[in-house]
């Protein structure tokens, strides 16, 4: 049974490029949520997928942008990248509401430079 | 400002030892919270929950308690072993109609020795 899988696993951008990072839910799942994990930080919540639409968002510019496609897969957008946007990108999906039930990627890793 | 905290960055323990781990949180409106453990190049683990309305839930080593007065949870690891070396995250959420986020702490770092 595959888990969540992430593309691609390691990035190198230069500032000001964008980026758009892949997401594969786990087999069931049709909730998807992003996190950025910054070194040595825990993962901050970014959005949430649900039937194609954004359902809840963090504290994170407009410059983060995402979209849900109908085999419940995803993909974050990063406009005007940042030296600071340089992360651990981790998808994590869900059923439904399921507080608890997510399933974490091993994330991509975008550096800024 | 950080809603969940966990204020030991590291901690170290013997094989066969107790591990507690530690987290506060600020905001009383959290009403589930959780530990993850993550290992490099990995994704974060879910690892053992707790609702608000419980002070106590154990899974085989592992035990969480929460103390809502307190606004504070602690996991114990009994006992420990080398595998579990690891940085564990606890995380906290609220339930609400949009969906639910997670709330997570910085981490701390667990090295077990043998």
């Amino acid at each position: 049974d595959a888990g969540v899988t992430q593309s691609p696993t390691h990035l190198i951008k230069t500032r000001g490029q964008q980026v758009t990072l892949r997401c594969s839910p786990k087999s069931g799942h049709d909730t998807v949520s992003w996190y950025q994990q910054a070194l040595g930080q825990g993962p901050q919540f970014i959005f949430q997928y649900y039937e194609e639409e954004e359902r809840q968002r963090g504290n994170f510019p407009d410059r983060f942008s995402g979209h849900q496609f109908p085999n419940y897969s995803s993909e974050l957008n990063v406009n005007a990248l940042l030296l600071g946007d340089s992360a651990l990108y981790l998808c994590a999906s869900s059923f439904g509401q399921a507080s608890g039930g997510y399933t974490f990627g091993s994330g991509t890793r975008l550096t800024v430079v | 400002d950080q809603q969940v905290k966990q204020n030991s960055p590291s901690l170290s323990v013997q094989e066969g030892r107790i591990s507690i781990l530690n987290c506060d949180y600020t905001n009383s409106m959290f009403d589930y919270f959780l530990w993850y453990k993550k290992y490099p190049a990995e994704g974060p683990t879910f690892l053992i929950s707790i609702s608000s309305i419980k002070d106590k839930n154990e899974d085989g080593r592992f035990t969480v308690f929460l103390n809502k007065s307190a606004k504070h949870l602690s996991l114990h690891i009994v006992p420990s072993q080398p595998g579990d070396s690891a940085v564990y995250f606890c995380a906290a959420s609220y339930l609400n109609q949009a969906g639910t986020a997670l709330i997570f702490g910085k981490g701390t770092t667990l090295s077990v020795s043998s």
